[in-house]
């Protein structure tokens, strides 16, 4: 869990404000996702990445946008198009589709 | 798809006492099948796993069982202590086939002291 890192630890955005949220890792895996998750909820898969310079969407895309210029970065942009993003976003990788590492997560506000 | 259901949604148990959470799978493909501890406002953390080719895989108080023809499998903790109230989360892969996860909904455990 240590070599996943999630920045920042809290974000407060203004309507109609794009952030964007940190997401690097050091374990050298090729596998990264991003999932929300709402109180007292589950985890729903956002985006993820297999390799670099490739994604896929995952239940819940709309309103989100991601980037996989390095495998050790997945940033993810909660755009305004998303209304509704106040929630927990946690970061993950894996390593051949298996066991999930998950960095310590974002939670953001919308104001 | 795959679709991964898990109960109960809440689950109390007296101290000392066993605590057990089933899930169900739906894709006979899946064959990697992980529990993951969150307590409140931190990250998931993996506890246990256990892959298809092991029916039963144990770690200290922590078991997990797999029937893979029913598509089931289940979490098992024994001399339950108030350090392990937090949700679970069961989840099924693919694996190296290249599958995302697929978590189920979890199970909120309170042991009572």
């Amino acid at each position: 869990d240590g070599g996943i890192t999630q920045s920042p630890k809290y974000l407060f955005r203004k309507e109609g404000q794009n952030v964007t949220l940190s997401c690097e890792q050091n374990l050298n895996h090729d596998a990264m996702y991003w999932y929300r998750q709402d109180p007292g909820q589950g985890l729903r898969l956002i985006y993820y990445s297999q390799i670099v310079n490739d994604f896929q969407k995952g239940d819940i895309a709309e309103g989100y946008s991601v980037s996989r210029e390095k495998k050790e970065s997945f940033p993810l942009t909660v755009t305004s198009a998303q209304k509704n993003p106040t929630a927990f976003y946690l970061c993950a990788s894996s390593i051949r589709g298996e066991v999930q590492f998950f960095g310590p997560g974002t939670r953001l506000t919308v104001l | 798809g795959e679709n991964v259901e898990q109960h109960p949604s809440t689950l109390s148990v007296q101290e000392g006492d066993s605590a057990v959470i089933k899930c169900t799978y739906s894709d006979s493909a899946s064959n990697y099948f992980p529990w993951y501890k969150q307590e409140l406002g931190k990250r998931p953390q993996l506890i246990i796993d256990i892959r298809s080719n092991v029916g039963e895989k144990k770690d200290q108080r922590i078991a997990v069982t797999l029937n893979k023809t029913a598509k089931h499998f289940s979490l098992h903790i024994t001399e339950t202590q108030p350090e392990d109230s937090a949700v679970y989360f069961c989840a099924a892969s693919r694996g190296i086939s290249g599958q995302n996860f697929v978590f189920g909904p979890g199970t909120r455990l309170s042991v009572l002291p």
